[in-house]
């Protein structure tokens, strides 16, 4: 089955990294992305991940990719309050579907 | 360059009710997807349209239709409304169907059902 799991709630302090984590099911997904959305807002696309790599680094955001276990993880370096936000872990399958997690609401204490 | 729009913002309707929701897509794209997010929930993907063709369906039923024009802006039409339709509706743009390793998603509209 499809199903993407992720914790609920996460606080970090201002200046330090967070680290947000994911599990999925579907050992045929393509591609991993992490989705962070604002209150009142769409999705952004932050950054994804092809099944193939194991780690992605793009500014501020590194995506580790354990394939083995079926878990993604998203760490943001020097976290800042405007990073406060729902943060939502998503797979491709190589079809036409993205399947997402419930999303991680990151708090950050100034 | 525009970005992905959608219309209108917000929107209550009475159960038994027919809705439609408007979407246009970024500049170039020629895929649509429509979402459902229910509050505190994660996107749940209802179809995707490519080339004004339906090209996938996600878990819902035969009252939720959709629409692709020939300038690629979709409409997503829900009829005989429940309260559980109550959700925001997100739709995203992207190139080439099938599966799209970058979708532009549009604010939303907020669907309230009385």
């Amino acid at each position: 089955g499809e199903d993407v799991e992720q914790s609920l709630f996460l606080s970090v302090r201002e200046g330090d990294s967070s680290v947000i984590n994911c599990t999925y099911t579907d050992s045929s997904s393509t591609y991993l992305y992490w989705y962070k959305q604002e209150p009142g807002a769409g999705l952004q696309l932050l950054t994804y991940i092809f099944s193939n790599m194991d780690m992605k680094q793009d500014q501020r955001l590194t995506v580790l990719l354990n394939k083995k276990d079926k878990h993604l993880s998203l760490r943001i370096a020097d976290t800042q309050t405007g990073d406060s936000a729902i943060y939502f872990c998503a797979e491709g399958t190589g079809g036409f579907k993205t399947i997402f997690g419930a999303g991680t609401r990151l708090f950050v204490k100034a | 360059e525009t970005g992905v729009t959608q219309s209108p913002t917000h929107l209550i309707k009475t159960r038994g009710q027919q809705v439609t929701l408007r979407c246009s897509s970024q500049s170039g794209h020629n895929t649509v997807s429509w979402y459902q997010q229910a509050l505190g929930q994660g996107p749940q993907f209802i179809f995707q349209y490519y080339r004004e063709e339906e090209n996938g369906r996600g878990n819902f039923p035969p009252r939720f239709s959709g629409l692709q024009f020939p300038n690629y802006s979709s409409e997503l039409n829900v009829n005989a409304l429940e309260l559980d339709d109550s959700a925001l509706y997100l739709c995203a743009s992207s190139l080439g169907g099938g599966e799209a390793y970058e979708q532009y998603f549009g604010p939303g509209t907020r669907l309230t059902v009385t």
